[in-house]
């Protein structure tokens, strides 16, 4: 079984357009995250989320907007996409926000290919 | 800034040999955990090793160890018995503290290193 899984894979849409990534765990974590990396492979935390409430949230443009309706869900909305957010989305899991200590866990990642 | 730094951006080895990667960082934390991550071309990202910064001996995991040098804030790769399923991108990571002191499990990742392994 997928520990972290997320659809879909590969996500290739027009500029402009408003596109969604689901993510599940399935490890019992308490903690999600959203990262995107770049076409440099850097990689970069964009949001977490600590039992469905937002808990980071690192200077991100309004146009993405997660949501959690639960504890092992967390989706990645991305309104009126642009060339500039063309990359490889990736969430993790951990099981709780213990500070610098907790192991994160990573979903298989979506590439998002905006035209 | 809390930063961490592979100055390494490809290595390669030859298969059953040994390969070490670099990574440094920098913190004012005392209590923290470092991670190795692979990423093959399939993009998936998998924890290698982690090491607890409280512990005076070095992880390993099978092929896999590290060398801490906690007060050169150094923790390097070493990988034994180099095999081909081995070729990837290795990500060092450190959870980055905020302003307040605490991290929200804000990991902070290296450039990456890219790893072939040669038959």
């Amino acid at each position: 079984d997928t520990a972290v899984s997320q659809t879909p894979k590969y996500l290739v849409t027009q500029m402009g357009n408003d596109k969604s990534i689901k993510c599940e765990q399935n490890l019992g974590h308490d903690t999600m995250y959203w990262y995107k990396q770049d076409s440099k492979k850097f990689l970069k935390i964009m949001f977490s989320y600590n039992n469905k409430e937002l808990i980071i949230n690192e200077t991100v443009p309004n146009r993405f907007s997660p949501k959690s309706p639960d504890k092992a869900h967390l989706n990645l909305h991305i309104n009126s996409l642009e060339l500039g957010d063309s990359a490889v989305y990736f969430c993790a899991s951990s099981q709780d926000l213990a500070v610098g200590t907790d192991t994160q866990y990573f979903g298989p990642g979506t590439r998002l290919t905006v035209l | 800034a809390q930063t961490v730094t592979q100055s390494q951006p490809e290595m390669s080895v030859q298969e059953a040999e040994t390969v070490t990667l670099s990574c440094t960082y920098d913190t004012s934390e005392n209590n923290y955990y470092l991670f190795w991550y692979k990423q093959p071309p399939s993009r998936q990202m998998i924890l290698v090793i982690r090491q607890e910064a409280y512990k005076q001996q070095n992880a390993t995991e099978n092929r896999f160890s590290v060398n801490f040098q906690k007060a050169a804030k150094s923790f390097s790769l070493k990988i034994s018995d180099s095999q081909l399923g081995d070729t990837a991108m290795y990500f060092c990571a450190f959870p980055n503290p905020n302003a307040g002191g605490t991290s929200y499990g804000k990991l902070t990742f290296g450039q990456g290193t890219i790893l072939t392994v040669h038959p």
